[in-house]
């Protein structure tokens, strides 16, 4: 079993739809996570960052962490076709990151 | 968040030879960087822990004679893929953070193509 398991999609919505995008991991040690947005062929871009359970929100993003269960989750409010990208959850544990597989989104205009 | 520059953005190199891949933190000074390597359609793996002034970390299964990593100053860390082979194609990307459990932020990558 994948210490961070993420679905790889790909995942088609229609742009203005609500899209919502989870990570499981099996690892209580992770404290700090984290979603990053990757174009394709470029370096992973940082949407946002947590440390606790609880919600952040940031724009049309929220990002939603559930330590009791083991769930992250990030929210695209107002879908855009600029929002059509990979995206990446990943948790830190001693500095490294641990890296879910990515999904891949598509924002149809 | 910090500013990482990465060169060459992309690299076509004939089998058998080195390429060296540079990675600078703009704008503060970093005393650990991470390399990465991303297959396509696959996430980041993490390769090593660049350290400044020491000796780098591999992880598990990374060949540290292959893949020699630099970390002479605090604002650049140097990947150097040896003897290059087919294999070793893929995405190269180098990270930064301002300290343990902070957040990482990357540089635009590296697509390394063997010939």
């Amino acid at each position: 079993q994948k210490e961070v398991e993420q679905d790889p999609g790909p995942l088609s919505v229609p742009e203005g739809a609500i899209v919502s995008l989870n990570c499981t991991y099996s690892n209580s040690a992770f404290q700090y996570f984290m979603w990053y947005r990757q174009y394709s062929r470029k370096g992973p871009e940082l949407l946002m960052y947590t440390y606790s359970s609880g919600n952040k929100e940031d724009g049309r993003f929220t990002a939603q962490v559930d330590k009791s269960s083991k769930y992250i989750s990030l929210f695209i409010r107002d879908s855009q076709p600029s929002d059509s990208a990979t995206y990446l959850c990943a948790m830190s544990e001693g500095g490294k990151l641990i890296f879910g597989q990515g999904t891949e989104l598509s924002v149809k205009p | 968040g910090a500013v990482v520059s990465q060169h060459p953005s992309r690299v076509i190199c004939k089998s058998g030879t080195s390429v060296k891949i540079e990675c600078r933190s703009l704008d503060f000074q970093a005393t650990t960087m991470f390399w990465y390597r991303q297959f396509p359609k696959q996430s980041l793996m993490l390769m090593a822990t660049s350290n400044e002034g020491s000796k780098a970390t591999y992880e598990q299964g990374v060949e540290k004679d292959k893949f020699l990593i630099n970390h002479a100053s605090l604002t650049l860390s140097t990947l150097t893929v040896t003897s290059a082979h087919p294999e070793d194609s893929s995405f190269y990307i180098c990270s930064v953070g301002q300290g343990p459990n902070t957040e990482a932020f990357f540089g635009q990558g590296t697509r390394l193509t063997v010939v």
